[in-house]
Order: C-alpha cells, then sequence, then structure tokens
C-alpha cells in the first residue's frame, strides 16, 4: 500500500524535448508538493497544493507547470528540457497546509536530460 | 527569515560510536522541528520531530530536543549501525507558513 507514489521511478530524456511526472497520494491528505534535489543533496521546494489550489509557487522557470486534477493527484509537465533540469524530484504530501504536520514523500523520480 | 544550519557531512563513524548531527535554526516564532533522514535510493521519511521547547522526539535510537535557548535541535544516536548511513536532514516548520524550511543534509557513513 504505497502512501505517495510517482511515475515514472527513471526517466532520460533529450534536451528540449517535453515530458511529465505523476505523483499520487492515497493518504486523504489535502496539500502537496513538488520538490526538486540536486546532485549536492540540497532540497528546493517548488510547488505546493491546497485541495487543488497553489499555494507556493516558488521562483522556478515556468517550463514547469504543475497540475492537479483532484486533491490526490499533482502531477509536473516540464517543456524544453534543460541540461540543469536533471536532478531527483520528489512528491510529497501533508494532511493539511499550515499545520506542524508530517510530510510524506514520494519515491523521487530521477530525471537525466541529455 | 526562517532559516536552518546542519554541519557539513560527510561524516564518517565506526559501527557502535556515537553520533551528534548539529543543527540550528533561526526563526521568528516558536516551529516545529523535524528530522527527515534518506536512505540511499529512496525518498524521504520522517525519523523524529518536536514541537515545543524541551520535547525531545525519538525514534529508532535517535534522539533530539528542541532547545529554544540555543535553537538548536542536534541529532544524537548511541550507537550507531552501518544501516543508519544515510542523508540526514534538519528542518522547521512555522504554524504560519506552508512550506517546510530545510538544512543541506548530513550524509552520514557508518563503517563496518
Amino acid at each position: 500500500d504505497t502512501a505517495v507514489s510517482q511515475t515514472p521511478k527513471y526517466l532520460v530524456t533529450q534536451m528540449g524535448n517535453d515530458k511529465s511526472i505523476k505523483c499520487e497520494q492515497n493518504l486523504g491528505h489535502d496539500t502537496m508538493y513538488w520538490y526538486k534535489q540536486d546532485s549536492k543533496k540540497f532540497l528546493k521546494i517548488m510547488f505546493s497544493y491546497n485541495n487543488k489550489e497553489l499555494i507556493i509557487n516558488e521562483t522556478v522557470p515556468n517550463r514547469f507547470s504543475p497540475k492537479s486534477p483532484d486533491k490526490a493527484h499533482l502531477n509536473l509537465h516540464i517543456n524544453s528540457l534543460e541540461l540543469g533540469d536533471s536532478a531527483v524530484y520528489f512528491c510529497a504530501s501533508t494532511p493539511m497546509a499550515g499545520g506542524r504536520d508530517t510530510q510524506y514523500f514520494g519515491p523521487g523520480t530521477r530525471l537525466t536530460v541529455l | 527569515g526562517d532559516s536552518v544550519t546542519q554541519m557539513e557531512g560527510p561524516v564518517t563513524l565506526s559501527e557502535e560510536a556515537f553520533l551528534t548531527i548539529n543543527c540550528t535554526y533561526t526563526a521568528t516564532g516558536y516551529p516545529s522541528l523535524f528530522w527527515y533522514v534518506q536512505y540511499p535510493g529512496e525518498g524521504l521519511q520522517l525519523l523524529l520531530k518536536a514541537t515545543k521547547a524541551d520535547d525531545k522526539g525519538s525514534n529508532k535510537g535517535f534522539e533530539a530536543t528542541y532547545r529554544k535557548e540555543t535553537t538548536s535541535f542536534h541529532l544524537e544516536k548511541g550507537s550507531v549501525q552501518v544501516s543508519d548511513s544515510a542523508v540526514y536532514f534538519c528542518a522547521l516548520l512555522m504554524d504560519s507558513n506552508y512550506q517546510l524550511i530545510w538544512g543541506a543534509g548530513t550524509k552520514l557513513i557508518i563503517k563496518p
């Protein structure tokens, strides 16, 4: 019973392509996040949605567009991929925004742009 | 703004050694404090947390005490195992904020 799942786990693609990463949580949480982790393990938040509404939109190139069809799903679409987009992308969820709850992370998607 | 500072890694220890990973924070209010762990090839998972001053979080032999006077939340374990090798992240969360503020992570390597 995977709580937060991501697909695909690995994604290798060429520069300039468009790709999507999907995330689903079966915890009934209201809030979901996308993080980018670079090669030095530094975590950077990208977006957060609360009940399908965008609540955090950090300084991220507009080539990255999140979409939340329902509160259990938060997908990340990336246009015109660049070498610097290579990283591990983590999805996470938490019961509600603004509380002191634990965040639950997915296993990550390792994106490699060639 | 709010921030978290962790000791730089990697930290390399022998099995059964005592572990301390330092974490200090800067915050305008009274945050909740967390330690997350990332095992190789996996996502992050909560290790322990504390929500108010003097609280001690503990899990899997790890402990951390929320010290308001020193704004610290150092992670300790009395006897580490090879299986503890991972990257450890300290983080804080303010009630009014929607996001965790993360430290840079500390890689821990335990040698047999």
